[in-house]
């Protein structure tokens, strides 16, 4: 059965520093999708990215980026620089290709407080 | 504005009470999904929609009842609730099962349930 797994329920850093949120997965399915996704107070989930089991390449967006590792199989996700905007609650996710398709299993999140 | 919206933003009802939780997606998407998120509880997946029909009922109480006239609106219909149903309530869309575990969901604000 597919679980994913945030270990940090919060963090808190100061604004300018860097921060990594861990997301490690458990899957019996060699083909499956990993997502993240931000929570701000407001309420929705925003899509940050999507990547696929078949390409461990690392991406920056930004601030943003993510590694990805099937070794270890996780899916961490790093702040440089941290804002104060970067403050949320942070859901790694996962979508395997064994099940109906187009379910995501989430982990518990990870809230972030950016302090200026 | 991720192109889903939930109405009310907010609600407050006596466990007597009957109301309704709207959703409309501007995606074009196929595939609609009620979550609960409950205080320090991960994201329950409630029910999922593909084309108007029900593909997943995650085990989910009668005193809720789903309803998906089209591919644009899903809502969700309350009754007889409990306290323990307070929780934020969130809707998201996906292009759907043509897209299979590559689905990216995107998720409206969601409304915030208060049961008294």
């Amino acid at each position: 059965a597919q679980k994913v797994t945030q270990a940090q329920t919060e963090i808190s850093v100061v604004e300018k520093e860097d921060v990594t949120l861990d997301c490690v997965y458990e899957t019996r399915d060699t083909t499956y999708y990993l997502f993240w996704y931000k929570q701000p107070p407001s309420g929705e989930l925003v899509f940050l990215i999507r990547r696929n089991s078949f390409d461990e390449q690392n991406e920056i967006s930004g601030r943003y980026s993510w590694n990805f590792q099937k070794s270890t199989s996780s899916f961490n996700f790093t702040i440089t620089a941290s804002q104060v905007v970067d403050s949320a609650v942070y859901f790694c996710a996962l979508s395997e290709a064994g099940n109906a398709g187009n379910m995501l299993t989430f982990g518990g999140g990870t809230r972030l407080m950016v302090k200026p | 504005e991720t192109g889903v919206t939930q109405t009310p933003r907010h609600l407050v009802m006596g466990m007597t009470n009957k109301k309704s939780l709207k959703c409309e997606q501007h995606l074009g998407h196929n595939a609609m999904y009620w979550y609960k998120q409950s205080a320090k509880k991960p994201l329950e997946l409630m029910f999922v929609y593909n084309f108007k029909e029900q593909t997943e009922n995650n085990s989910v109480p009668s005193r809720f009842s789903p309803e998906c006239p089209n591919s644009s609106h899903l809502f969700l219909h309350l009754h007889t609730l409990q306290p323990e149903d307070s929780a934020l309530y969130l809707c998201a869309s996906s292009q759907g099962r043509l897209q299979g575990a590559k689905n990216i969901q995107y998720f409206g604000a969601g409304t915030r349930l208060s049961v008294l």
